[in-house]
């Protein structure tokens, strides 16, 4: 069961631009929203979360913005680095647990 | 910066062995967890741990999945008998609360059953 739901496998995005990775929810229960971003061989390490309580959270080069009435996040990375290239996987919990329901993940590929 | 430590890096084990995983989490976390991911498949959350019992787990953690704080400083997950399905990549994780709080991962143990 797809709770969440990054429905681009892959992105490419030219050094120095924005990069735009997105993400779908379908439960209503979920009201904490993160980004991992996970490199070959390593595990996912944290980037950067938001409540629902708020609609965006920024942290130097990444935002995330939160659309609760679309159940819809993304994540903003300005301007995009070539050490940004790796998978990044969206992930959300409820007040009532404590599994974090990753989505599959988005490839991004940054080019000089 | 503190950070979670998984071994061995890479477990090869016979179908119907036992197998023990080892996490150390960031030392002053008190909520731990196990994830895997089958390969070309999503994280997928297996247990989480608090004031040693085990506060949530999914459909996945069954009868021969247990977890255990030996000490003070390691988590593991043992799988009692292994079957072929359960080759997978498994990730510790700790977090200092257990809710709106990230978790912190390790970089995982590769386990292959033959």
């Amino acid at each position: 069961d797809q709770q969440v739901k990054q429905n681009s496998p892959s992105l490419s995005v030219q050094e120095g631009r924005i990069s735009i990775l997105n993400c779908d929810y379908t439960n209503s229960m979920f009201d904490y929203f993160l980004w991992y971003k996970k490199y070959p061989a390593e595990g996912p390490t944290f980037l950067i979360s938001i409540s629902s309580i708020k609609d965006k959270n920024e942290d130097g080069r990444f935002t995330v913005f939160l659309n609760k009435s679309a159940k819809h996040l993304s994540l903003h990375i300005v301007p995009s680095q070539p050490g940004d290239s790796a998978v990044y996987f969206c992930a959300a919990n409820t007040n009532s647990g404590y599994a974090l329901n990753f989505g599959k993940g988005t490839s991004l590929l940054v080019t000089p | 910066e503190p950070e979670v430590t998984q071994t061995p890096s890479h477990q090869v084990t016979q179908m119907g062995q036992e197998v023990i995983l080892r996490c150390v989490p960031i030392s002053n976390h008190l909520y731990f967890y196990w994830y895997r991911q089958i390969l070309g498949q999503k994280v997928e959350f297996l247990v989480s741990f608090y004031n040693n019992e085990i506060s949530e787990k999914s459909e996945i953690f069954d009868d021969q999945f247990s977890v255990e704080r030996p000490d003070g400083s390691n988590f593991t997950l043992k799988i009692r008998s292994t079957k072929l399905e359960d080759s997978a990549m498994y990730f510790c994780a700790s977090s200092d609360t257990g809710w709106n709080q990230p978790q912190h991962f390790g970089d995982g143990t590769r386990l292959s059953i033959l």
